[in-house]
């Protein structure tokens, strides 16, 4: 069974950064698709981005750019997500979710959910 | 982007009633590449259906989903109590990926 364990809450200061991790056990990163959402409190969900970890290649929502990173390390299961120059708006629990293929073969989006981690950015 | 458009904005049913939620894109969804996630508070999204119409592994026969290019539909057919809760839908046709801005269903 795949489990997808992030890093625990965080609290910073507006203009710093934070860096959430998020583990795999159960399986394997390299052949699947990692995507970081967002929701604020009491909000909606928001796409960041995602990482193709056995290409290293990512992708980002155009309201996130070059302000995320996200990244992969294949030889701990685990991919990271970077925010930097937070603002009090940044307030959020943030979620990683992976990808899986149905046994058709058919390709089956953010079907596994890490906990949750809550970033509040507070002076 | 495609923007993704929910409606209702709350259902208020009754145990067993049937619900019926729309969503509604901005333009035609790439492959009908459209999913639906359920949310309880406190709790991360749980994936319901993909492909517009395909259950995600161990989720219930009263959750269908139909629909193609930019009107997609969500039913469930007979409200259990665990139902209650905020409904997204999500496209990944095409890049970035996005979700509508959610379905609260209620209990009535």
């Amino acid at each position: 069974q795949v489990q997808l364990v992030q890093s625990g809450a965080e609290v910073k200061k507006p203009g710093s950064s934070v860096k959430v991790s998020c583990r795999a056990s159960g399986g394997t990163l390299s052949s699947y698709t990692i995507s970081w959402v967002r929701q604020a409190p009491g909000q909606g969900l928001d796409w960041m981005g995602r990482i193709i970890p056995i290409l290293g290649i990512a992708n980002y929502a155009q309201k996130f750019q070059g302000r995320v990173s996200i990244t992969a390390d294949r030889s701990t299961s685990t991919a990271y997500m970077e925010l930097s120059s937070l603002r009090s708006e940044d307030t959020a629990v943030y979620y990683c979710a992976r990808d899986y293929y149905d046994h058709s073969g058919y390709f089956v989006p953010l079907g596994y959910w890490g906990q949750g981690t809550l970033v509040t950015v507070s002076s | 982007d495609i923007v993704l458009t929910q409606s209702p904005g709350t259902l208020s049913l009754s145990p067993g009633e049937r619900a019926t939620l729309s969503c509604r894109a901005s333009q035609s969804v790439g492959s009908n590449f459209l999913a639906w996630f359920q949310q309880i508070p406190g709790q991360a999204p749980r994936l319901l259906i993909y492909g517009a119409s395909s259950r995600a592994t161990g989720i219930p026969d009263r959750f269908g989903g139909s629909g193609s290019g930019t009107d997609f539909t969500l039913t469930i057919s007979r409200l259990e109590p665990e139902d209650f809760a905020v409904y997204y839908c999500q496209q990944y046709g095409s890049s970035p990926w996005t979700f509508g801005q959610g379905t609260k269903v209620e209990i009535k």
